[in-house]
């Protein structure tokens, strides 16, 4: 059965500090890995698409990175407007299209 | 504006009743989706379509129905069957291919029984 854990469930920062959320899988097949940004009472919001060990990539202050069993969400200088929960998901190769597994995510709160 | 339109946002159920939660996307994307999300726990999956007609259950089905008559719509109905249908909900679209297609979510609906 296809896992995916994140670590830590909530992180509180001081605006500056930086600071880095885990996303730890289990699956048969990764076809990619997603993370995506949630704001309360809203939809998802998607930030980046990963597909193999080893990618990076970048928007504004925050990093992803890859490698076989996890990914990184790097947060440089974070800023209250920053706050929010960061959800990351995969999607594996076996049959089912191309839904998601997602974790339960990583509440963060940045403080000024 | 493109993007994936979810009515209601907020729905009031009594018990034993239905209800039906719209989901209208102009991304002309072929697969769409319908997750769950409830506090503590990562959304999960209802039902997903890849294609107009088709559907299929995903891991939490029971108690719920879809429809695909047409390509920019997948209603949800929440029946009477589902014992716990207090959540969040949230419809999503994408592309389909071989390689990884990002899923891009609407707003969600919020369902309460009363």
């Amino acid at each position: 059965e296809d896992q995916v854990t994140q670590s830590p469930e909530a992180l509180r920062l001081q605006e500056g500090e930086s600071s880095s959320l885990n996303c730890s899988y289990t699956v048969s097949g990764l076809r990619g890995l997603f993370w995506y940004r949630q704001d309360p009472g809203k939809g998802p919001e998607f930030l980046f698409t990963l597909y193999s060990a080893g990618e990076e990539k970048e928007k504004e202050r925050l990093k992803a990175t890859l490698t076989k069993k996890e990914s990184f969400l790097h947060i440089t200088a974070p800023k209250p407007e920053d706050s929010a929960t960061y959800l990351c998901a995969v999607q594996v190769v076996t049959g089912g299209g191309n839904k998601l597994t997602f974790g339960t995510g990583t509440q963060l709160k940045v403080e000024l | 504006d493109g993007g994936i339109t979810q009515s209601p946002k907020y729905l009031f159920r009594k018990e034993g009743q239905n209800v039906t939660l719209s989901c209208e996307q102009n991304l002309n994307h072929d697969a769409m989706y319908w997750y769950r999300q409830d506090p503590g726990q990562g959304l999960r999956l209802i039902y997903y379509s890849q294609i107009v007609n088709d559907f299929q259950k995903g891991d939490i089905a029971e108690g719920y129905s879809v429809s695909r008559e047409k390509k920019e719509s997948f209603p949800l109905t929440v029946t009477s069957a589902q014992k716990n249908p207090t959540a969040f909900y949230l419809c999503a679209s994408s592309n389909v291919g071989s390689s990884g297609n990002t899923i891009y979510f609407g707003e969600g609906s919020w369902l309460t029984v009363v």
